[in-house]
């Protein structure tokens, strides 16, 4: 089965603080996505990413950026987080092409 | 462009009764079409896709659902329902040019004893 972890279920932090969230997918899967979850609003994406160190940005990139160092890994920052932020964060790997994604547990993310 | 339409936002049901969450799509090209259930405080599961092929499309939990091209809809229906059926569910699609899905805003589907 395909595993997505991610690194925390839930998170607290203040506001202005720089916060890492982390995902890891063990299927060696091409792509990999962040996506934030509020409310009547349905899944956003936030970035994209295809290939290691390649990038892409989603709908809603504003506030955040991302790194891809290695191919199971796919990391989520906010440079400076702000309370707008808070939501749920959820990552998801996919193979090289239009399929089926597949997603972690989700972070619960609050600031403060 | 490509988009996925959520018809309800809420469905509550009786245990052991039939339900259809409505789902339509958006697209000028050939789409992939998914639903997911989320449990409270998880990640999304997958629980059918179609791709091609047959429309009548089955998954997991007993739940099936039905690609529509004329109506332009890929509906979830369970003929009955348990109380463990309660979650959000998601529809989603893409098309085979890229990679990247359009959800709909979810339906809360609520079993009632």
């Amino acid at each position: 089965d395909v595993k997505v972890t991610q690194s925390s279920r839930y998170l607290v932090k203040r506001t202005g603080e720089k916060v890492f969230l982390e995902c890891v997918q063990d299927m060696d899967h091409e792509n990999m996505f962040w996506y934030r979850q509020d409310p009547g609003l349905g899944l956003r994406l936030i970035y994209f990413s295809y290939d290691v160190k390649m990038k892409e940005k989603g709908d809603i990139p504003e506030g955040y950026s991302v790194s891809r160092e290695k191919k199971e890994r796919f990391s989520l920052i906010l440079e400076s987080a702000s309370t707008n932020q808070t939501s749920m964060y959820l990552c998801a790997s996919q193979t090289g092409g239009a399929d089926t994604q597949y997603f972690g547990p989700g972070t619960r993310l609050t600031v403060l | 462009a490509q988009s996925v339409t959520q018809l309800d936002s809420q469905v509550p049901v009786f245990e052991e009764a039939p339900v259809e969450l409505r789902c339509n799509y958006s697209s000028s090209v050939s789409v992939y079409l998914f639903w997911y259930v989320q449990y409270p405080n998880q990640g999304l599961q997958l629980l059918l896709k179609y791709l091609s092929g047959s429309t009548l499309v089955k998954g997991i939990n007993g739940f099936e659902a039905e690609f529509n091209k004329s109506q332009t809809s890929f509906h979830l229906r369970k003929p009955s329902v348990h109380i463990s059926d309660t979650a959000e569910y998601f529809c989603a699609g893409t098309v085979n040019t890229g990679n990247q899905f359009y959800f709909g805003t979810g339906t809360s589907l609520t079993v009632i004893p």
